[in-house]
């Protein structure tokens, strides 16, 4: 069954602080891997595509990697803005069309 | 550009009335997919649709769900007869086709049912 897995579930960080969020999955047939930002009351706003492995992006404080397992989101000297829940997708085949499967999501919290 | 649109915001319904959620694509994009966030759980796919087609509605509850996204105008999501258990979020997201996949989303909708 295909399957994503983020952790940790929660990170609580000081100013300046930088850490790494993790992406595992399983499925067959992935096309992409995405990571997004959702905000408390709002929709995930859009981060990074990664489609093959050794793939990395980056974006201001933020910089995704992907392997053939995992992706990871590193976030360097993370400012309290940077709070928010950080949210995984693959995109998979199925069923001759391709489907997104989200993670649980990482819930950041930085501290000034 | 404006990005994606749903309409309302918030819905208060009383268990057995019916629900319509709206969405408008991004300019230019002709998928749009439909997904529910419980509280603490992570988003679930429902259906994806293009103009007058749906192409996958895998996610989509077998009875009181439907979805459609016709020829003129955006795409809608309705429940009949709501029941407390359909209390969610419920986002919209549209991309330009397959050979973009990346999905943009919407503010959402969030439904409480009474």
């Amino acid at each position: 069954e295909d399957q994503v897995t983020q952790s940790p579930e929660a990170l609580r960080l000081q100013e300046g602080e930088s850490s790494s969020l993790n992406c595992s999955y399983t499925v067959s047939g992935l096309r992409g891997l995405f990571w997004y930002r959702q905000d408390p009351g709002k929709g995930p706003e859009f981060l990074f595509t990664l489609y093959s492995a050794g793939e990395e992006k980056e974006k201001e404080r933020l910089k995704a990697t992907l392997t053939k397992k995992e992706s990871f989101l590193h976030i360097t000297a993370p400012k309290p803005e940077d709070s928010a829940t950080y949210l995984c997708a693959v995109q998979a085949q199925s069923s001759g069309t391709y489907k997104y499967i989200f993670g649980t999501g990482t819930r950041l919290k930085v501290l000034a | 550009n404006a990005g994606v649109m749903q309409n309302p915001r918030h819905l208060v319904r009383r268990r057995g009335q019916e629900a319509r959620l709206r969405c408008s694509p991004m300019k230019g994009h002709s998928h749009v997919y439909w997904y529910r966030q419980l509280p603490e759980e992570g988003l679930k796919f429902m259906v994806y649709l293009q103009k007058e087609n749906i192409i996958d509605e895998s996610g989509m509850p077998k009875e009181r769900f439907s979805a459609e996204f016709p020829k003129e105008g955006p795409s809608i999501l309705r429940i009949q007869q709501v029941v407390r258990g359909d209390s969610a979020a419920y986002f919209c997201a549209s991309s330009p086709g397959l050979a973009e996949e990346t999905q943009y989303f919407g503010p959402g909708t969030r439904l409480l049912v009474l």
